[in-house]
């Protein structure tokens, strides 16, 4: 079975400030998909930014950014340029696919502040 | 918003009740999965349909079951309730069963007394 760590369960960051949030994770398969997720006070799920194992390249969006090391099982976030809309908690989420079946694994969460 | 709605929002309920929660996936999304987010358990894969058929089960109760209609839309059915069931229940739905991007619903809350 897979397992997702997020060891941070609070972290903090000023506005404009770049923040890195920690991710690991356990299987034994080699194709997989990885995922942050953001949970805002609203509760909705919103998908941040996802990585396909098989790529090498680093996925960005905009000011979001993973460091993807596959050999260490690692999957860290960077925000750059933190805005108080980024208040959040923040998910880790493992994907394997088999066959038709897919599901979601997800870390413990890591809850981010940005303050003034 | 992600084009996947829930109803209700919100369900309060007493223990030995039975609920039903509804989710309609986005236009075009066969896939349809569901999962808790509670504050001991954190969010948990509960199950998936793919075009009204199960294709994966994951830590889901026994009290608990699901369906997807020939519409797409999906039910989950919460028996015989209890303090421990009080948790978020989110639906997600992709496109295919192969699609890894999942769209989630804005939750139902259920508080059971």
């Amino acid at each position: 079975a897979q397992t997702v760590t997020q060891s941070q369960p609070e972290m903090s960051v000023q506005e404009a400030e770049t923040v890195t949030l920690s991710c690991t994770y356990d299987t034994s398969e080699n194709n997989y998909y990885l995922f942050w997720y953001k949970q805002p006070p609203s509760r909705q799920m919103i998908l941040v930014i996802r990585q396909e194992a098989y790529k090498q390249q680093n996925a960005t969006e905009n000011r979001f950014s993973v460091n993807f090391q596959k050999a260490a099982k690692s999957f860290s976030l960077k925000i750059s340029d933190s805005q108080l809309g980024d208040t959040a908690m923040y998910f880790c989420a493992f994907m394997k696919l088999a066959g038709t079946a897919s599901k979601l694994t997800f870390g413990t969460g890591t809850r981010l502040q940005v303050t003034l | 918003d992600s084009g996947v709605t829930q109803t209700p929002k919100h369900l309060i309920t007493a223990t030995g009740q039975r609920v039903t929660l509804r989710c309609s996936p986005r236009s075009g999304d066969l896939s349809v999965y569901w999962y808790q987010q509670s504050l001991d358990q954190g969010l948990q894969f509960l199950i998936q349909y793919y075009n009204g058929e199960e294709r994966a089960k994951g830590n889901i109760l026994e009290r608990f079951s699901a369906q997807q209609f020939p519409d797409l839309h999906s039910e989950l059915n919460l028996s015989s309730l209890e303090l421990g069931d009080s948790a978020l229940y989110f639906c997600a739905s992709s496109v295919t069963a192969h699609t890894y991007e999942q769209y989630f619903g804005p939750g139902t809350r259920l508080t059971v007394t």
